[in-house]
């Protein structure tokens, strides 16, 4: 496609269960990242994929939070047993391998 | 750890003015610089990119400068307009085969008609 897609662009769940977030960057590129947005604050880094393997993954919060990206291709993040402080803006966003980063539009996660 | 500081946290001027948003960053060994809009409710938007090699880019009425050695970025717009209002953030690429961006929590800029 022509930019980094994201869907659902706005998700409620209710504490405790789990979410699945879909992306899918832009074609050809190599490089996939994931970060988080609270209210007034900047993006903060959760994991970096490069390929199909997961190059860095240190701002995955704690083992509730997953990510996979089995082709190369599309990526999904999953959040297990979802808590309230889950709830912010996950923006996906992918680049060739050292180029400028294009972010999607996010997925609104509120979690009730 | 790189640590990424954007100070005023928000900006109001009337349309017209030429201005400078500040960007600065502890750690100087950066691979790159990247400037971002991002509107409310919405994702975030490339303005312009600076490679640690450059000292400035331009973009239209934007021009972003790099003092690496310093650890500060500069992003100037000319003659702002109320379209111009969005919330601008700075990003800093390291070094090395950790290509993950950091952050400063950006400027909220209104430019008032």
């Amino acid at each position: 496609g022509a930019g980094v897609s994201q869907t659902p662009s706005n998700k409620v769940t209710e504490k405790g269960k789990y979410v699945e977030l879909r992306c899918d960057p832009i074609s050809g590129h190599t490089a996939l990242y994931w970060y988080r947005q609270s209210l007034g604050q900047g993006p903060e880094f959760l994991i970096y994929f490069q390929g199909t393997g997961a190059a860095d993954d240190s701002g995955l919060p704690n083992d509730r939070f997953f990510a996979v990206r089995p082709e190369g291709s599309v990526s999904t993040l999953k959040i297990q047993r979802t808590e309230r402080g889950d709830s912010a803006v996950y923006l996906c966003a992918s680049s060739l391998r050292m180029g400028p980063i294009y972010f999607g539009e996010g997925s609104w996660l509120t979690v009730v | 750890k790189q640590e990424v500081t954007q100070i005023p946290a928000a900006l109001s001027v009337p349309e017209g003015e030429n201005l400078v948003l500040n960007c600065s960053f502890t750690d100087s060994a950066i691979y790159n610089l990247q400037w971002f809009r991002q509107d409310p409710g919405k994702g975030l938007t490339s303005l312009l990119l600076i490679q640690s090699s450059q000292r400035e880019q331009t973009s239209g009425r934007l021009n972003a400068s790099l003092d690496k050695s310093s650890g500060r970025s500069t992003l100037y717009i000319a003659a702002s307009q109320p379209g111009d209002s969005a919330t601008y953030l700075c990003a800093v690429r390291r070094t090395g085969a950790n290509s993950k961006l950091t952050f400063g929590k950006g400027i909220t800029l209104s430019v008032r008609p």
